[in-house]
């Protein structure tokens, strides 16, 4: 599965959007861009996935460049409660089980 | 979303000891499951695959006989830490998805916190 980089944190004040980015500059074609975000002391939450287009649901929209090497992750008004890891994922659709390979994420912390 | 339930959340156990971690699929049918480890500050790292009624696969590193799975039936899978060390302590994490298609999204359980004293 294609390797992605975060950034290691980001800082986002309340009620703002909060704009996490990531790199798949190796991407396959059948290869999918998935969000997952971890709270603390908690397993991780599944948030959004895509393909091509853009794609938008209840937690977050999803921006995937032309080019599929990079994509972000839109929160469109942080909370508190959005504190968290966000690992930026892509995987095959029959690579080696269907696993999911976690990076180091983004450290989101949502600031009053 | 699916649910994934794992059972305990937290575990304290005597060095030597084995314990069992439980997760069930709540509302769907788990072909397989993954079993993760996260120490703290750290990623998720995947220890093994289990699919429904074969042997699991483990990843490079983990062993085998030290970290039992068992995946009897489409809605549970159990990994056993057996004669547990204090460097076993960690966050256990297990994974699971159903058989709905190539983008079909894996849902996580709670996570289980073992201290080995």
């Amino acid at each position: 599965d294609a390797k992605t980089t975060q950034p290691p944190s980001m800082d986002c004040a309340e009620g703002r959007a909060a704009n996490l980015p990531c790199n798949h500059s190796t991407i396959s074609g059948n290869e999918y861009v998935y969000w997952y975000r971890q709270i603390h002391s908690q397993g991780p939450q599944y948030i959004i996935h895509g393909l091509k287009n853009n794609e938008t649901n209840e937690m977050a929209s999803l921006i995937i460049t032309e080019d599929r090497k990079s994509s972000t992750l839109i929160l469109p008004h942080a909370t508190l409660r959005d504190t968290a890891v966000y690992y930026c994922i892509v995987r095959a659709p029959l690579s080696a089980g269907n696993m999911l390979t976690f990076g180091g994420g983004t450290r989101l912390m949502v600031k009053p | 979303g699916a649910v994934v339930s794992q059972h305990p959340s937290w575990v304290i156990c005597k060095s030597g000891t084995s314990v069992k971690i439980e997760c069930r699929s709540l509302d769907f049918q788990a072909t397989t499951m993954f079993w993760y480890r996260q120490f703290p500050k750290q990623s998720l790292m995947l220890m093994a695959t289990s699919n429904e009624g074969s042997k699991a696969t483990y990843e490079q590193g983990v062993e085998k006989d030290k970290f039992l799975i068992n995946h009897a039936s489409l809605t549970l899978s159990t990994l056993t830490v057996t004669s547990a060390h204090p460097e076993d302590s960690s966050f256990y994490i297990c994974s699971a998805r159903g058989a709905g298609g190539s983008s079909t999204e894996a849902f996580f359980g709670q996570g289980t916190r073992l201290t080995v004293v």
